[in-house]
């Protein structure tokens, strides 16, 4: 158990629509990494939030969107959503803004 | 080209074998992390690492910054470390700082 944890752990939803991920960091890790793992892509980063900041963009849809809340906790929202979203997408906490990864379990997004 | 390669992508040994894995990037960087990731899906941290050597159990890592190359050996392999090897690099410095790249994976299957 890495102390890191996601909900929901399996989403399915239908095209169009918009979804919320959750994610909370180990305690004291300042740092929330968003990541997408699909079939064709592998592993993809998408957003980091160092102490609610913004502090470092990779491939993110403008249809996507993240925050970091004052508790750490962090939120990636996914809106209009395609058949190509499907896809496993983590989280990871660092305690600084670069440092070891520690990856939550998940959350497995199917769009029908 | 990749910024991150890993080679091989696929590999299967038999049990007691050792096992390299290896991993180049042509990216400037600020430190290096091979992980681990599960059928079931849950990704795992085994080391991250910015020169030289560690090492864990039956696992080393290596990593010669001047070539842009890091190892993943694996001693007296087992079936239990069947799993997917990820390498994956924190690119140096700019607005891509903390940001990770990862590599494709290799597949390793241990037979006993």
């Amino acid at each position: 158990d890495s102390g890191v944890t996601q909900t929901p752990k399996h989403l399915i939803t239908a095209t169009g629509q918009r979804v919320t991920l959750r994610c909370s960091p180990r305690s004291g890790d300042l740092s929330v990494y968003w990541y997408q793992q699909s079939l064709d892509q592998g592993l993809q980063f998408l957003i980091q939030y160092y102490n609610g900041e913004e502090r470092a963009k990779g491939n993110i849809l403008e249809r996507f969107s993240a925050q970091q809340f004052p508790d750490l906790h962090s939120e990636l929202n996914l809106s209009s959503l395609e058949l190509g979203d499907s896809a496993l997408y983590f989280c990871a906490s660092t305690m600084g803004q670069v440092g070891e990864q520690f990856f939550g379990p998940g959350t497995r997004l199917t769009v029908l | 080209k990749n910024e991150v390669e890993q080679s091989p992508q696929n590999l299967t040994a038999q049990e007691g074998e050792f096992i390299t894995i290896n991993c180049s990037y042509s990216v400037g960087i600020s430190a290096l992390h091979w992980l681990q990731q599960h059928p079931g899906g849950g990704i795992v941290s085994l080391f991250m690492l910015s020169s030289g050597k560690k090492k864990h159990g039956r696992l080393i890592a290596t990593i010669n910054i001047q070539e842009k190359h890091s190892s993943l050996h694996i001693t007296a392999s087992h079936p239990r470390d069947s799993a997917v090897y990820i390498c994956a690099v924190f690119n140096a410095g700019g607005t891509s700082y903390g940001k990770l790249t990862f590599g494709q994976g290799t597949i390793l299957t241990v037979h006993p």
